[in-house]
């Protein structure tokens, strides 16, 4: 069954330092990748997705995530993090073989010191 | 605006009520979906459309009734509401299953 691990449940990191939050997947075919960012009491913002071709993959406010095939990984990262992107990072893969679902991670909480 | 909007926002409720949570998207999407969003932050799909028709039923009680009267709505009735269903329901939307938009939720509060 398709699966994501998201082993860090909260990160803290300084203002202006480099962050970057680790996503495992377990699926049978090429996965559909995606990272996703919730601000409190918001809804969810698509940061970027991976589908196919160049395994970097640069994103909105700065983001960009590898795919890793060998490591079943797809790590979000950025160089450099502002107060304002403490939030909740939710990775997932969608099922196209089940209806196109998503399935998320557990998520990762990421506090910003200033 | 572009988007995926779900009313209300919030609802609190009392046990054994029903209520309903209204959904409609603006993006020209052909599926949509309900997710929920449990106190532990964990997302979870209920269920899909595609073109009013269910795709994804996931085990979810009866007492949940998803209804599409068209392809850009969504609607999510619950019967006979318990203190488990309290968590965050959203709305979301997609063009042939692949990078889903989200509206912003209802945080749905049974006491």
């Amino acid at each position: 069954a398709q699966s994501v691990t998201q082993p860090d449940i909260h990160i803290t990191v300084s203002e202006g330092a480099s962050l970057e939050l680790r996503c495992n997947y377990s699926y049978g075919a090429t996965p559909y990748l995606f990272w996703y960012v919730q601000s409190p009491g918001q809804g969810l913002q698509l940061l970027l997705k991976y589908f196919s071709g160049d395994t970097l993959v640069q994103g909105i406010k700065g983001f960009e995530a590898e795919f890793k095939r060998s490591q079943s990984s797809f790590n979000l990262r950025k160089p450099s993090v502002h107060w304002s992107d403490a939030a909740e990072y939710f990775c997932a893969v969608v099922g196209l073989d089940q209806g196109g679902k998503l399935i998320f991670g557990q998520g990762t909480e990421l506090s910003v010191k200033p | 605006d572009t988007a995926v909007s779900q009313t209300p926002k919030y609802l609190v409720t009392q046990m054994g009520n029903d209520k309903s949570i209204k959904c409609e998207q603006n993006l020209g999407h052909d599926t949509m979906y309900w997710y929920k969003q449990d106190s532990k932050k964990f997302l979870k799909i209920m269920f899909s459309y595609n073109n009013k028709e269910l795709i994804i039923n996931e085990t979810v009680p009866n007492r949940f009734s998803p209804k599409s009267p068209d392809k850009a709505h969504l609607n999510l009735h619950i019967n006979s509401l318990e203190l488990g269903d309290s968590a965050v329901y959203f709305c979301a939307s997609s063009q042939e299953s692949l990078a889903v938009t989200f509206g912003s939720g209802t945080r749905l509060t049974v006491v």
